[in-house]
């Protein structure tokens, strides 16, 4: 299964949304209703981390302002305000058919 | 609090097999439905999942790399291992092991290490 990002960058102004979106080349539904699809950012000098499992769900400690969605093959994850600690690299991963990731989104402040 | 630690040599030469450890503390690797996986980064290229140990020896690869990989487990010392043979420069990466839940506890690649990089040159 193949993943693609966009956009590939992304600069945004301080406490301003902003949004990356994840297509994957079929549908990540599971026969167990869900969609196996997270999101992982890997800030600058940093381990990858969690951000988002199974389409919408919030890891432990992931601020409320990050937000996932989206169905089948298309999918979403948005910031509502982004903050200077936003910086890094976003992965989607799906989690269907082994394991692939998006190229990566990089989040850089105006 | 789960954490993670890869180690292993960080020059590799070509035709070679790269051999990493992943040693585990704050929870047994032996829990079942617990996965135990490798990833890599490569600068240019982004990250590539190899593949994954559970329920103490089971194993499942990425596909492209399915014919050089292998992950062992040694549960006395709660630690698992990559093998990665036949290694080219493409192989420099930086390579993470990383926990997950599976089955319908699926909670994501929660806990990861802090990564070692690995070159390939003569």
């Amino acid at each position: 299964i193949v993943m693609t990002q966009s956009p590939l960058f992304l600069p945004v102004t301080p406490g301003e949304p902003a949004s990356i979106s994840c297509r994957s080349s079929q549908s990540l539904l599971h026969s167990n209703g869900y969609s196996h699809l997270d999101w992982y950012v890997q800030k600058p000098g940093q381990s990858p981390q969690l951000l988002i499992y199974l389409v919408s769900n919030r890891a432990s400690g992931v601020p409320d302002r990050f937000s996932g969605s989206g169905s089948g093959t298309d999918f979403t994850l948005k910031i509502s305000r982004v903050e200077a600690e936003d910086v890094g690299i976003y992965y989607c991963m799906q989690g269907l058919q082994s394991r692939t990731f998006g190229q990566g989104t990089k989040l850089e402040i105006k | 609090q789960v954490q993670l630690q890869e180690s292993g040599p960080g020059l590799v030469r070509p035709s070679q097999t790269l051999s990493l450890t992943c040693a585990v503390s704050g929870a047994s690797i032996s829990i079942p439905n617990y996965f135990w996986s490798w990833v890599r980064h490569h600068p240019e290229k982004g990250l590539e999942w190899i593949g994954y140990m559970y329920n103490s020896g089971s194993t499942y690869f990425h596909p492209p790399l399915k014919s050089r990989v292998s992950i062992s487990v040694d549960t006395s010392k709660n630690q698992f291992s990559l093998r990665l043979s036949s290694v080219t420069a493409a192989d420099t990466a930086v390579y993470y092991c990383a926990r997950s839940r599976g089955g319908r506890s699926y909670n994501g690649m929660d806990v990861w290490g802090q990564g070692t990089t690995v070159i390939v040159s003569s």
